[in-house]
């Protein structure tokens, strides 16, 4: 079994500060962890993902996240906002237990306040 | 290299008449998958596709809804009988193999309006 939780529904920050989206997660395997974004009438686009290489990853736009795994988070930051990140943000859990078995959490809104 | 293809973009329909979705998976892609993503929610998993198989439908509603990847054409969401409750949007991802290393691409979504 495997389920992701995103702490916060809504998170509102000024332009320039940082952004910090948190994200928990269960597995029973090995997971693979990604951040999408998806901007309002949009699709979802990758910003980044973990599969098991370095623990900290690098996205598009600035965007990074930090797997920790005796923490179980995989917490999505920025060092300073763009009123551009404003959009919807979903942490997604897959492993290989038998197929590719995806989990969505439930998203958080990003606003950012000029 | 086309991303992941739906249409139509936005799909209108009376209660009671049928409402098919379709999406072409990414050039070499042959996994495929449906969500369905209501107002003020997160996206939900409906079903996943091979070609030719439905590899596991737990999240498809048992009545009126169903879905097929033939070996030739795109991947067809189908919902029968419509009800306004069916007003989402619906996003199809493809990936190219069924490993958890590969990322899903997801296409722009069809929105279902049920009037």
């Amino acid at each position: 079994a495997q389920s992701v939780t995103q702490l916060d529904s809504h998170v509102s920050v000024s332009e320039g500060t940082p952004v910090l989206l948190r994200c928990n997660y269960s597995s029973s395997y090995s997971p693979s962890l990604f951040w999408y974004v998806q901007h309002p009438n949009k699709g979802l686009q990758l910003l980044l993902k973990y599969t098991s290489a370095a623990t900290l990853v690098k996205g598009i736009n600035g965007f990074e996240a930090e797997f920790k795994k005796s923490e179980t988070s995989f917490h999505l930051t920025k060092p300073s906002a763009h009123m551009s990140d404003a959009a919807e943000y979903f942490c997604v859990v897959t492993s290989s237990g038998g197929y590719q078995k995806v989990t969505f959490g439930i998203g958080t809104k990003l606003q950012v306040i000029p | 290299n086309a991303g992941v293809m739906q249409n139509p973009r936005h799909l209108v329909r009376r209660r009671g008449q049928e409402a098919r979705l379709r999406c072409s998976p990414m050039k070499g892609h042959s996994h495929v998958y449906w969500y369905r993503q209501l107002p003020e929610e997160g996206l939900k998993f409906m079903v996943y596709l091979q070609k030719e198989n439905i590899i596991d439908e737990s999240g498809m509603p048992k009545e009126r809804f169903s879905a097929e990847f033939p070996k030739e054409g795109p991947s067809i969401l189908r919902i029968q009988q419509v009800v306004r409750g069916d007003s989402a949007a619906y996003f199809c991802a493809s990936s190219p193999q069924q490993d958890s290393l590969y990322e899903q691409y997801f296409g722009p979504g069809t929105r279902l309006t049920v009037t």
